[in-house]
């Protein structure tokens, strides 16, 4: 079965940092371009970030160049979102994403709150 | 940056109506297009990809179609486990961009 599973997320102080994690399974994790795409309670889908199959590319939106850093382990079949100097725009449920190619699969979400 | 307008951004239908969305790319983007469906505190299903091929496992009535900068997505017959929000996405380009949604509720 295709999977995603995101962990990491929970309740941050502005300035604060966090991980978020995305274990992939039933698919060949390495040879995929995989995504971040957040949204906030209410509101539309955000893309945030993605990363090559290999890692040597990545990309970022605008809302969280120099902030937010991703990568992946393709020999643990994980993908990374590390979080830095959070604030408060950033509080929203996190996805892991393959929103590239077949299968199209996304994780069930993890949420991030940035508030003192 | 490939900015993309996604009308209605809400509508009211009744079952059994024939609905169409539609999602315009600022510049093209060739068929680098998904259409997305996700209802409330769920996660978000892809229904189409590739503008027009039909994710395995989704109901005949969805459709897409379009190339380029004008892209749409229909359903051909609604039905009651329809009602949910509609965003289409183009991933011709980095960064990747959503369009608005769509919010279809019960006429």
């Amino acid at each position: 079965e295709v999977q995603l599973v995101e962990s990491g997320g929970g309740l941050v102080q502005p300035g604060g940092s966090l991980r978020l994690s995305c274990a992939a399974s039933g698919f060949t994790f390495s040879n995929c371009a995989m995504s971040w795409v957040r949204q906030a309670a209410g509101k539309g889908l955000e893309w945030v970030s993605s990363i090559s199959g290999s890692g040597s590319s990545t990309y970022y939106a605008d809302s969280v160049k120099g902030r937010f850093t991703v990568s992946r382990d393709n020999s643990k079949n994980t993908l990374y979102l590390q979080m830095s100097s959070l604030r408060a725009e950033d509080t929203a449920v996190y996805f892991c994403a393959k929103v590239i190619g077949d299968p199209g699969v996304w994780g069930q979400g993890t949420l991030v709150t940035v508030s003192s | 940056d490939i900015q993309m307008t996604q009308s209605p951004s809400a509508m009211s239908a009744s079952v059994g109506d024939r609905v169409t969305i539609t999602c315009r790319a600022s510049q093209g983007i060739s068929n680098y297009l998904a259409w997305f469906q996700q209802k409330p505190g769920k996660v978000p299903k892809r229904l189409i990809y590739a503008a027009s091929t039909l994710q395995s496992g989704v109901p005949s009535r969805f459709s897409g179609s379009g190339s380029g900068t004008e892209f749409t997505l229909t359903i051909s017959s609604l039905q009651p486990e329809d009602f949910a929000t509609y965003y289409c996405l183009q991933h011709d380009n980095y960064p990747l961009t959503f369009g608005g949604g769509t919010k279809v509720e019960i006429k």
